[in-house]
């Protein structure tokens, strides 16, 4: 099966930027999604099909995807940044059709 | 306004069985698949199942294929999972979420804020 990895955790110093990075075979043949998850709450995506955002994030956060590696980009990172972080592919052609990365969880300094 | 309701949660005993059900409300619903993804205590996403709008086609996860059966029922703007033989593994935070896509699994642009599943005897 298809697996994603990402570092379990990274931490950054207010207004620099985070570069989460989600690793798989040939990812960039892929449509990556990206979820941010705050403790107590919901998942929420932030970036959908490698680099669009949703209505409502702010154009700090950034995505792209290439070779083996997608990334989520964070600039001018902020305290309520501070989330754990989840990369997703959808693949009705794989089993199983969704997969999940580990998650990294964001330390703002 | 997208809303989605989870409810059904609770304590099992191992090889108990629950249906858990998400009442959704503010968009065209069998116009959207639906998914249904856990996380157990202190860990990650993972992703368990997915329906198409029309309810034509299902789609599972390795861990919960054959134990579980999603479901639908569009003239009620609910969708169900139906969890049989659980195991302590199962425990979890179960979320329904709205997929972008109507037909196969894509990314889910809405949650529901979850239901607790807990397996213990």
């Amino acid at each position: 099966s298809y697996v994603l990895t990402q570092p379990p955790s990274m931490s950054v110093a207010p207004g620099r930027t985070a570069t989460i990075a989600c690793g798989g075979s040939n990812i960039e043949r892929k449509s990556v999604h990206w979820y941010q998850q705050k403790p107590g709450q919901a998942p929420m995506v932030v970036i959908y099909y490698d680099r669009d955002r949703p209505s409502g994030i702010p154009e700090r956060f950034t995505g792209s995807n290439s070779g083996n590696t997608a990334t989520l980009t964070i600039s001018r990172v902020e305290a309520g940044d501070e989330a754990d972080y989840y990369c997703q592919v959808c693949d009705s052609s794989s089993d199983p059709y969704v997969v999940f990365g580990g998650g990294t969880k964001l330390t703002v300094l | 306004e997208v809303q989605l309701l989870e409810s059904g949660g609770g304590l099992v005993q191992p090889g108990g069985s629950l249906r858990l059900s998400c009442a959704a409300s503010g968009f065209a619903f069998s116009s959207y698949a639906m998914t249904w993804v856990r996380q157990a205590p202190g860990k990650g996403l993972e992703w368990v199942s997915g329906i198409s709008g029309s309810g034509a086609s299902t789609y599972y996860a390795d861990s919960v294929r054959g134990r579980f059966t999603i479901s639908r029922d569009n003239s009620k703007n609910t969708v169900y999972l139906h969890m049989n033989s659980l195991r302590a593994e199962d425990t979890a935070v179960y979320y329904c979420a709205k997929d972008h896509s109507g037909y196969e699994p894509d990314h889910s642009d809405y949650w529901g804020h979850g239901t607790q599943v807990t397996v213990s005897s």
